[in-house]
């Protein structure tokens, strides 16, 4: 069973919108939960990522809103630029014993000029 | 600093031939990530080693899969009797206790086609 979920598949927001990929996951023990992006025939790379202990991590136009409670997350995209067109994934992992990450199976996000 | 270097970048194979794909970490990162990529199901974990020794391999198949990290500068993932089903971009990752939480860092993949 997928441990980490998001929606939606794929996004098309216009240019100057606020685009907001959605993720929710199973694991109580995941604590860590970076966001990854991948531009095509890249490999992904760490966007911005959020501990548990906290709600909100702000990193310029990348926001991260975290409900532990409801073990959702989502990520929010201000002012979305056309090279903001990419595949974002959710992941999660423990911080403490195994370091695997484990990936949701991404959001396709095309930025519309 | 390079980053995680990844060989072949592509590579074709014919149904039941062996299939050998290398991976080098960044220089100093102690722990070393493989993944599987494909449409259907994105990105699987297949691996992973920790001062070149094997800590997790729960993703691999493990009839015709095996991996290897023989020194602290590269990885091998070997496929046996490939299938159809293999093909995918097989990704490879690096990352170091000093940074803040587990940051990985991806090659380009290896991106592998089993006809």
């Amino acid at each position: 069973q997928q441990q980490v979920r998001q929606s939606p598949q794929s996004l098309t927001v216009w240019e100057g919108e606020t685009a907001i990929l959605n993720c929710s996951y199973e694991n109580s023990a995941f604590d860590y939960f970076p966001w990854y992006q991948q531009f095509p025939g890249e490999g992904p790379a760490l966007l911005i990522a959020i501990r548990s202990v906290s709600d909100k991590k702000e990193d310029g136009r990348f926001t991260i809103f975290f409900n532990k409670r409801e073990k959702k997350l989502s990520l929010h995209i201000t002012d979305s630029q056309p090279g903001d067109s990419a595949t974002y994934f959710c992941a999660a992992s423990e911080s403490y014993g195994n370091e695997k990450i484990t990936f949701g199976a991404g959001t396709k996000l095309t930025i519309k000029p | 600093n390079a980053g995680v270097i990844q060989t072949p970048r592509h590579k074709v194979t014919g149904k039941g031939q062996e299939a050998t794909l290398w991976c080098e970490p960044i220089s100093g990162h102690s722990a070393v990530f493989w993944y599987r990529q494909t449409i259907v199901q994105g990105l699987e974990f297949l691996t992973y080693f920790r001062n070149q020794a094997p800590i997790d391999d729960s993703g691999m198949p493990k009839e015709r899969f095996s991996a290897q990290m023989p020194n602290q500068s590269h990885s091998t993932l070997k496929i046996q009797s490939t299938q159809p089903q293999d093909s995918a971009v097989y990704l490879c990752a690096s990352s170091s206790y000093r940074d803040s939480g587990n940051t990985l860092y991806f090659g380009e993949g290896s991106r592998l086609i089993v006809v």
